[in-house]
């Protein structure tokens, strides 16, 4: 699987969007762009995942360019309860379906 | 709650004793995987099982580990001689995927945390 770049730390004020942005210039043709997060102490949740569309639901946004090199996560409302860990992870399924691997993703801090 | 129970939540143990974890999946998920989180580090994958069987190992998965799922329900998760090394958080997850061509959402466990003193 293709590896990805996230910066380690961002912040964000409460009620504005929350852009996380994440490079994965090697990545290959069927994988996909997943994103999870990770609350403390608890497992990491699923948020949202993509090929090359912009996708949305109720959680976030997923923005993919064009060359698929690099995607950003939008949280349009944040909250303080979306404090926490956000990973980017780049996976092509396939007979290793459901096998993430994880990098060391994006510390986010939501403040009053 | 995401439907996969992992038990015990936490874990202190002395070093060189075992231990034995415990997921219990999303019951029509045929596909568990194992990973173990340190502090600090995102998830690194164990090993992941296709109803029974166990399909692959990464070599972070020593000897001392092993892993079962009977019947291709609930899965346990064994460690022989804990050493302080050990102590990390373990976390247990299904796909919703149920064949190679999905690309769908995997639901974790809430993890035990391993202490080895």
């Amino acid at each position: 699987d293709a590896k990805t770049t996230q910066p380690p730390s961002m912040d964000c004020a409460e009620g504005r969007a929350a852009n996380l942005p994440c490079n994965h210039s090697t990545i290959s043709g069927n994988e996909y762009v997943y994103w999870y997060r990770q609350i403390h102490s608890q497992g990491p949740q699923y948020i949202i995942h993509g090929l090359k569309n912009n996708e949305t639901n109720e959680m976030a946004s997923l923005i993919i360019t064009e060359d698929r090199k690099s995607s950003t996560l939008i949280l349009p409302h944040a909250t303080l309860r979306d404090t926490a860990v956000y990973y980017c992870i780049v996976s092509a399924g396939g007979t290793s379906y459901g096998k993430l691997t994880f990098g060391q993703g994006t510390i986010l801090t939501v403040h009053p | 709650d995401t439907g996969v129970s992992q038990n015990p939540r936490h874990k202190i143990t002395k070093r060189g004793q075992n231990v034995t974890f415990r997921c219990d999946p999303i019951s029509e998920h045929n596909r568990l995987y194992w990973y173990r989180q340190t502090l600090g580090q995102g998830p690194e994958f164990l090993t992941y099982f296709q109803n029974e069987a166990q399909l692959e190992k990464s070599r972070l998965l020593s000897d001392r580990f092993s892993a079962e799922r009977p019947k291709g329900s609930f899965s346990t998760l064994e460690i022989q001689r804990t050493e302080q090394g050990d102590s990390a958080m373990y976390l247990c997850a299904t796909p919703s995927g149920t064949s190679p061509v999905e690309n769908t959402e995997a639901f974790f466990g809430q993890g035990t945390r391993l202490t080895v003193v």
